[in-house]
């Protein structure tokens, strides 16, 4: 089984409606990202999570929110989806490691488009 | 200015030849630095790091780092067609916060 998964794998909804993406993993990593990734753009962080109470906004968190149920599961919402939404969306998770050496696994994916 | 710029490609290259992907920071402070291998409609992975200056090989890979010009490359010797992907470097940009660039789409063809 994988260790980071995601659901739903696609998802087709519309302007205005609220939608929600999960994450869970079984690697017992403190740490878990979110990220969407847009052709040219790369990688942007969304929001990141330390532990269970610790939530922190990332580069680009209007539009956007989240909820760590737990150690394993970390959600991201859009409240009110609009086009320029439609993206990839990654979860990662990480241990931390040792100082600014992290490696940080991801999910499969989530591919999401607006209409 | 983005702080890691990568030229998104793509690339394509015959198979054998030796592949040079590269990336430029803007930050002197960075000092840890990784490149990721992303296949189609999967996550990223870490493929190697290296920190500060200098090389680190393994396998057919390499990666380099020249803080002098802020320039990260990673070298893929005898390239397979297996090694078709998107290739993201990244650096850790404080507080366990990573900072990609777009990531270069490699194609090797045989």
């Amino acid at each position: 089984d994988a260790d980071v998964t995601q659901t739903p794998r696609n998802r087709i909804t519309k302007t205005g409606k609220r939608i929600m993406l999960e994450c869970s993993q079984t690697k017992g990593h403190d740490r878990m990202y979110w990220y969407r990734q847009d052709p040219g753009l790369g990688l942007r962080l969304i929001y990141y999570s330390f532990d269970v109470k610790d939530i922190n906004k990332g580069e680009i968190s209007d539009g956007y929110s989240v909820s760590r149920q737990a150690q394993a599961k970390f959600s991201l919402s859009l409240e009110s989806a609009i086009p320029n939404q439609t993206a990839l969306y990654f979860c990662a998770t990480s241990d931390g490691g040792k100082a600014l050496q992290e490696t940080q696994y991801f999910g499969p994916g989530t591919r999401l488009l607006v209409l | 200015q983005k702080e890691v710029e990568q030229d998104p490609g793509p690339l394509s290259v015959p198979e054998g030849a030796i592949v040079s992907l590269n990336c430029t920071y803007s930050n002197s402070a960075f000092q840890y630095f990784m490149w990721y291998r992303q296949y189609s409609r999967k996550g990223p992975e870490l493929l190697m790091y290296t920190y500060s200056s200098g090389n680190k090989e393994d396998g057919r890979f390499t990666a380099q780092v020249d803080k002098s010009s802020k320039y990260i490359s990673l070298f893929i010797r005898d390239s397979q067609p297996s090694d078709s992907a998107t290739y993201l470097c990244a650096t850790a940009g404080g507080y366990n916060k990573l900072i990609f660039g777009a990531g270069t789409r490699l194609a090797v063809h045989p």
